[in-house]
């Protein structure tokens, strides 16, 4: 199975700082990659699949980089509303595993 | 507007059976793969099963192998989950979610139901 990790485990920013996540598959999974948003309490919500495609409706402030096994999610200005978990997924083969998942706060 | 909608959750006894439903709208049922994905209470996301479209095609997590069954009905728009021999690490929101692509893979979940709560508890 490939196993995905996720760093930082939490992060927390203030309001108009740039954020970075960065997800890393133990095996090359091409661009097979999806970030997920989740809030307390509710279902997760597709951010960017194909590992830079942004998800129609998601705001432009949300960006996604990487291919074979280093991926990073970039919220370029935090927004009051971004406070949630994000988690990534490897869309490459099954099992389909997903990342530990990052908190992030704001400060 | 993409609707899915879970049920048949509740409270079973390690051992015991149970069956989940999710009742979708807003897309063409037949046309898209269909998953179940769990969630511990307070961890993190974990894949369950995948069905194709036509229901030709199954895909088990090796943790529910031989113990759950997906299916659906492409008359009914209906996706189901049925669970037997329930532990208690099995305990989580079960949620049901559709594949981004229509009438292939993508692998990756577009739209997602609430969640229905599955607790295995003696």
């Amino acid at each position: 199975d490939i196993q995905m990790t996720q760093s930082p485990s939490s992060v927390s920013a203030s309001v108009g700082d740039r954020v970075t996540i960065t997800c890393q598959a133990s095996q090359g999974i091409s661009s097979w990659l999806a970030w997920y948003q989740q809030k307390p309490g509710k279902a997760p919500k597709l951010l960017i699949y194909a590992a830079s495609t942004l998800q129609s409706g998601v705001p432009s402030r949300f960006s996604g980089s990487g291919s074979g096994t280093h991926f990073t999610l970039t919220i370029s200005s935090l927004q009051p509303e971004d406070s949630a978990t994000y988690y990534c997924q490897q869309a490459n083969n099954f099992p389909f595993t997903f990342g530990p998942g990052t908190k992030v706060d704001i400060k | 507007e993409v609707q899915l909608l879970e049920s048949g959750g509740g409270l079973v006894q390690p051992g015991g059976s149970l069956s989940l439903s999710c009742a979708a709208s807003g897309f063409i049922f037949s046309s898209y793969a269909l998953s179940w994905v769990r969630q511990a209470p307070g961890k993190g996301l974990e894949w369950v099963s995948t069905i194709s479209g036509r229901a030709g095609t199954i895909y088990y997590a090796d943790s529910v192998k031989g113990r759950f069954t997906i299916s659906r009905d492409n008359s009914k728009n209906t996706l189901f989950l049925q669970m037997n021999s329930l532990r208690a690490e099995d305990t989580a929101v079960y949620y049901c979610a559709k594949d981004r692509r229509e009438g292939g893979w993508a692998f990756d979940f577009d739209y997602w139901g609430q969640g229905t709560l599955v607790t295995v508890s003696s």
